[in-house]
């Protein structure tokens, strides 16, 4: 079965870093996202990627957060400046055609800042 | 934006019971509502949804209801199971697919 993958499952960085979180979707997807869960919260929603371009994004996506697919494969969240309270499991999700409901999750990378 | 709100945060139910979990969501263009199972350090995995022109579904002991007047929806469990215990969330979303979720439910399921 097809399945979204996320490397690597664990990220440890200092503060002030840039990190990239990696993600390949399903390979005939064409939405794809980043949430985040912050340890014992709520998963929650930072941006939708189609097309080629942010379809939309939430307030905790600020200018210290991109998104891009370099390759057409790959789909990537930067975050330039990690702060203490980026902390948290970061999960891509893909879904395909326009229509289609079900949004399939990665098994989520562990950011911890320090 | 939309926003979901989800009771009750915790959920203890001895085994072969019912569990009940109900969410309200904010905007009414949301016509897609799933509800996610996480198990500890996993990821949330799907494990039934509803759109906003179906009132109900079931699939064997899970059904989920919704009541677009109102915007509710709920989430039912019967013979609960302790492999049931987790924590749920519920979501609701528009036709971008992207989803707002829920605070979440620990349930658990007491043998």
């Amino acid at each position: 079965e097809p399945e979204v993958t996320q490397t690597p499952s664990h990220q440890v960085t200092q503060m002030g870093q840039e990190v990239i979180l990696r993600c390949v979707p399903i390979s005939n997807h064409l939405y794809f996202y980043w949430y985040r869960q912050i340890l014992g919260q709520k998963v929650e929603f930072l941006v939708s990627f189609y097309n080629n371009e942010i379809s939309e994004k939430s307030e905790i996506f600020d200018d210290q957060f991109s998104v891009e697919r370099p390759d057409g494969s790959n789909f990537t969240l930067k975050i330039r400046s990690t702060k203490l309270e980026d902390s948290a499991m970061y999960f891509c999700a893909s879904k395909g055609e326009q229509g289609s409901t079900e949004a399939f999750f990665g098994q989520g990378t562990r950011l911890t800042v320090v | 934006g939309e926003n979901v709100e989800q009771h009750p945060s915790t959920l203890s139910v001895q085994e072969g019971d019912s569990a009940v979990i109900k969410c309200t969501y904010s905007d009414s263009a949301s016509n897609y509502f799933p509800w996610y199972k996480q198990e500890l350090g996993k990821r949330p995995q799907l494990i039934i949804d509803i759109r906003s022109n179906v009132g109900e579904k079931k699939d064997q002991r899970i059904a989920v209801t919704l009541n677009k007047t109102a915007k509710h929806f709920s989430l039912h469990i019967t013979e609960t199971q302790p492999e049931d215990s987790a924590v749920y969330f519920c979501a609701g979303g528009g036709s971008q697919g992207n989803l707002i979720f829920g605070k979440g439910t620990k349930l658990s399921v007491k043998p």
